[in-house]
């Protein structure tokens, strides 16, 4: 069965460093998803991603996250300068979108922890 | 303001005792419901959607089910492989989904 993967599983980075978290979507999919979260919190949208733009996002999304689909397989979220409370699991998810209410496949997350 | 409330937060069962989980939702033009399951370190896996009040679906051990205000998961004689948090999560008018803050089920042989 068709999956999203992503890379890496576990990422430390220092406060202040970029990281780019990396995803491969399921390939005949059009919607992409970044969604947080934090350690025993609800799971949280960041972004929405369609026909190569942002479609929404939410004001956790600030100006330090941006988002990319470098090609035709990878979807990438990149956050410039890290902080603290960045450190979360960031999932990718996509769907198919055929008619609305498809559902999201989601990939098993990187871990981000910032120090 | 599109919501989704689970409960309860957590639920600890035995094997073959079956129970229920709600999850109450308040969304404007509702697109889809969706239940996930989601194991400690994973990524939600999907279980089921449901569109409309009155629709149900089922899968092994599992039963969903929706009205205009709720949804329910039933779960029918759990064994311990059951455990694991819950999701659920609605789509309203624009393509964001809501997710509540889940019930992590423990069931014990």
């Amino acid at each position: 069965e068709p999956e999203v993967t992503q890379t890496p599983s576990h990422q430390v980075t220092q406060m202040g460093q970029e990281v780019i978290l990396r995803c491969v979507p399921i390939s005949n999919h059009l919607y992409f998803y970044w969604y947080r979260q934090i350690l025993g919190q609800k799971v949280e949208f960041l972004v929405s991603f369609y026909n190569n733009e942002i479609s929404e996002k939410s004001e956790i999304f600030d100006d330090q996250f941006s988002v990319e689909r470098p090609d035709g397989s990878n979807f990438t979220l990149k956050i410039r300068s890290t902080k603290l409370e960045d450190s979360a699991m960031y999932f990718c998810a996509s769907s198919d979108l055929t008619g609305g209410g498809s559902p999201l496949h989601f990939g098993n997350g990187t871990r981000l922890t910032v120090t | 303001e599109d919501q989704v409330t689970q409960s309860p937060e957590a639920l600890r069962l035995q094997e073959g005792e079956s129970s229920s989980l709600n999850c109450s939702y308040t969304v404007s033009g509702l697109r889809g419901l969706f239940w996930y399951r989601q194991d400690p370190g994973k990524g939600p896996e999907f279980l089921f959607t449901l569109y409309s009040a009155g629709e149900e679906k089922e899968k092994e051990r599992l039963k969903a089910t929706l009205t205009k205000k709720e949804s329910f998961l039933h779960i029918t004689a759990p064994k311990p492989e059951d455990s694991a948090t819950y999701l659920c999560a609605v789509q309203g008018n624009f393509n964001k989904f809501y997710f509540g803050s889940g019930t992590k089920l423990n069931v014990k042989p």
